[in-house]
């Protein structure tokens, strides 16, 4: 059974902060690592991707990917509270031979950022 | 317009009904996914499809059935509903590696 895991929160950070949110997954062939934002009653946004180990940023957002231990974080620097959201990592379950890709999500992260 | 379109947006039915859930899309892509949402439970895959002739089961596909009419349209159906099928159901398309693009749900309760 693939899994991917994540602390369920809520997290609370205060307007300003650094949000520091975590993932880890069980399958060491997954390719390819994503963060969806999901607003409440709202459908899932993608907002990173992640394909090699490391940091990548994009703005207020970095991603950092480490295949070794297994473990992929999004970090979101100055955090507002529009941040407010759950967060969902998603790992791409990639199937040998096939070119298909399924994502496998974790069960999310609710973040909060008090003003 | 929105790119990936769900109908309805709400539905309350009863134990036994058959019910059918619509997607259709703008986008162009040729990967179209149905997931289920449940507090605690994240986001699962019960269909998707890669093309109009290639369906695939997903994580859990039990107690429904998809149709993938052309290529900017997938449907859900669940045959018999049971109140455990009551969920935030999302269609979703994407252009490969797991960039996904999702509509706005449909809230499915069954009674």
């Amino acid at each position: 059974q693939k899994e991917v895991e994540q602390n369920s929160g809520p997290l609370s950070v205060p307007e300003g902060a650094i949000a520091s949110l975590n993932c880890t997954y069980s399958d060491r062939v997954s390719q390819s690592f994503f963060w969806y934002r999901q607003y409440s009653g709202k459908s899932p946004e993608l907002i990173m991707s992640i394909y090699s180990n490391g940091d990548k940023e994009d703005g207020r957002f970095t991603a950092q990917l480490n295949k070794a231990s297994q473990y992929v974080s999004l970090l979101i620097r100055d955090s507002q509270p529009s941040d407010s959201a759950t967060y969902l990592c998603a790992v791409n379950q990639a199937y040998s031979g096939a070119g298909s890709y399924q994502l496998t999500f974790g069960k999310g992260t609710k973040l909060s950022v008090i003003p | 317009d929105a790119d990936v379109t769900q109908t309805p947006r709400n539905r309350i039915t009863k134990t036994g009904k058959r019910i059918m859930l619509e997607c259709s899309q703008t986008k162009g892509h040729d990967r179209m996914y149905w997931y289920r949402q449940d507090p605690g439970l994240g986001l699962r895959l019960i269909y998707y499809s890669f093309d109009v002739k290639d369906i695939n089961k997903g994580e859990i596909s039990d107690g429904y059935s998809v149709s993938r009419q052309a290529q900017a349209k997938f449907s859900l159906s669940l045959e018999s509903a049971i109140p455990n099928q009551t969920a935030l159901y999302f269609c979703a398309t994407s252009e490969g590696q797991g960039k996904l693009f999702f509509g706005s749900g449909t809230q499915l309760s069954v009674l």
